[in-house]
């Protein structure tokens, strides 16, 4: 089944360390995205990419990098976790065209401690 | 630029009772137009959209929405409120230049009582 996943749905980590979020899909979206959801559910774009090698800055600036050397891989890593990053982390994907919604993934809930 | 609204971070209503959460855009092209429902602990999953084609738009789980272009408005509604419909709701907006991302509103919250 067509799907976007997303690994970890939980992770608690200690500051500084280094961490990567994974997020796949098998539907062949050329378009994916990462947002940064807080508790006040306002949804932030952190990431986009067109396709492969191709990765952009959203709206929010955030100390992450994102790489896409697959159609079907877009990871999102900190290279040092700090508290103000503990966040949902929700990654999504599209279709060409403006007509087309996203397909979300169940998101990362990530806690630095 | 688009830019959607939406009205009231909280809804609260009692099972079976009428459901209206109001979501206004901003846009100076013809808009596509987007519900999504967001569930404790999910990710997003999309309700319903609007592509040009019917003005009455309906989804899943008996949600119905209607683009009134006069109103620049995209209310999405549901006849009778089951306790399964409490989550949250985010309206959303393509942009129909550069990229062409969805722009999100700031979501609602439907509370629903017995």
């Amino acid at each position: 089944e067509a799907d976007i996943y997303q690994t970890p749905r939980y992770l608690v980590i200690g500051t500084g360390k280094k961490i990567t979020l994974e997020c796949s899909q098998t539907m062949g979206h050329d378009k994916m995205y990462w947002y940064q959801q807080d508790p006040g559910m306002e949804l932030h774009l952190i990431h986009y990419s067109y396709g492969v090698n191709s990765t952009e800055k959203g709206d929010l600036s955030s100390e992450s990098t994102v790489s896409r050397i697959r159609t079907e891989h877009f990871p999102l890593t900190l290279e040092s976790a700090r508290p103000s990053h503990t966040s949902q982390y929700l990654c999504a994907s599209s279709e060409q065209g403006t007509n087309y919604g996203y397909t979300f993934g169940s998101g990362t809930r990530l806690t630095v401690v | 630029a688009q830019s959607v609204t939406q009205l009231g971070s909280h809804v609260s209503v009692s099972e079976g009772a009428l459901v209206l959460l109001r979501c206004n855009y901003s846009s100076s092209v013809p808009p596509y137009l987007f519900w999504y429902v967001q569930y404790p602990n999910q990710g997003l999953q999309l309700l319903l959209k609007y592509t040009s084609a019917a003005t009455l738009v309906k989804g899943i789980n008996g949600f119905e929405a209607e683009f009134k272009k006069s109103e620049t408005s995209f209310h999405l509604t549901k006849p009778s409120a089951h306790m399964s419909d409490a989550a949250e709701y985010f309206c959303a907006v393509s942009q129909n230049t550069g990229f062409q991302k969805l722009v999100f509103g700031t979501g609602t919250r439907l509370l629903v009582s017995p």
